[in-house]
């Protein structure tokens, strides 16, 4: 089993809908959860980090469930500029494990 | 001008060959990476340093070296490329603590460095 699991999706929407992905993890010492973005062919940067009373930054949400070891980033509103893959991250012991990313599309 | 600057940022190279990627920094952090990325597969650690006198193996560190020879530097080496080893290659930076509590957990990434290997 991998160490961080997302659905690659390609996620299809259309601008102004609300979309949700979802990430699950399998060390449960993990200590600290993230979300990267990646456009195309580019380098990823952190989006925003995920806290354990979940929070937000602007249209985005984030929110963390440690009992049942998953992530979840919300964006609300979607924007053409959205389109993008969405990377979680994970963070044990000096390490921080990727997951593959999900794909996010949005159409006009 | 970028933070984290990559060289090459393409190169196609044959099978055999000796191939040294460059990273260097100017966000002085101490904590140096190289990652690969593959389709399917994600991002992942190949080598990373701490500060100067510090290297470790990541989870796929076999076929390739570093070296870390100031603290804005961090070189990624394949002594015999193989077709395999055909990848996106990050050189990321961070100023990571050890307690982890806190941590932005940000890593700056360099534009990549794509690999062919023939």
């Amino acid at each position: 089993r991998k160490e961080v699991e997302q659905d690659p999706g390609p996620f299809n929407v259309p601008e102004g809908a609300t979309v949700a992905f979802n990430c699950t993890y399998s060390n449960s010492a993990s200590q600290s959860f993230f979300w990267y973005r990646q456009d195309c062919r580019k380098e990823p940067k952190l989006l925003m980090s995920v806290y354990s009373s979940g929070n937000e930054d602007g249209r985005f949400t984030a929110q963390l469930n440690r009992a049942s070891q998953y992530i979840s980033l919300l964006i609300r509103d979607s924007k053409l500029s959205d389109s993008a893959t969405y990377l979680c991250v994970v963070k044990g012991f000096q390490k921080l494990v990727f997951g593959t990313g999900t794909r996010l599309l949005v159409s006009p | 001008d970028a933070d984290v600057t990559q060289t090459p940022r393409n190169r196609i190279t044959k099978t055999g060959k000796r191939i040294m990627l460059e990273c260097s920094q100017t966000k002085g952090h101490d904590r140096m990476y190289w990652y690969r990325q593959d389709p399917g597969l994600g991002l992942r650690l190949i080598y990373y340093s701490f500060d100067v006198k510090d290297i470790n193996k990541g989870e796929i560190s076999d076929g390739y070296s570093v070296s870390r020879q100031a603290q804005a530097k961090f070189s990624l080496s394949l002594e015999s490329a193989i077709p395999n080893q055909t990848a996106l290659y990050f050189c990321a930076t961070s100023d990571l603590r050890y307690s982890g509590q806190g941590s932005t957990g940000e890593l700056f990434f360099g534009e990549g460095s794509r690999l062919t290997v023939l």
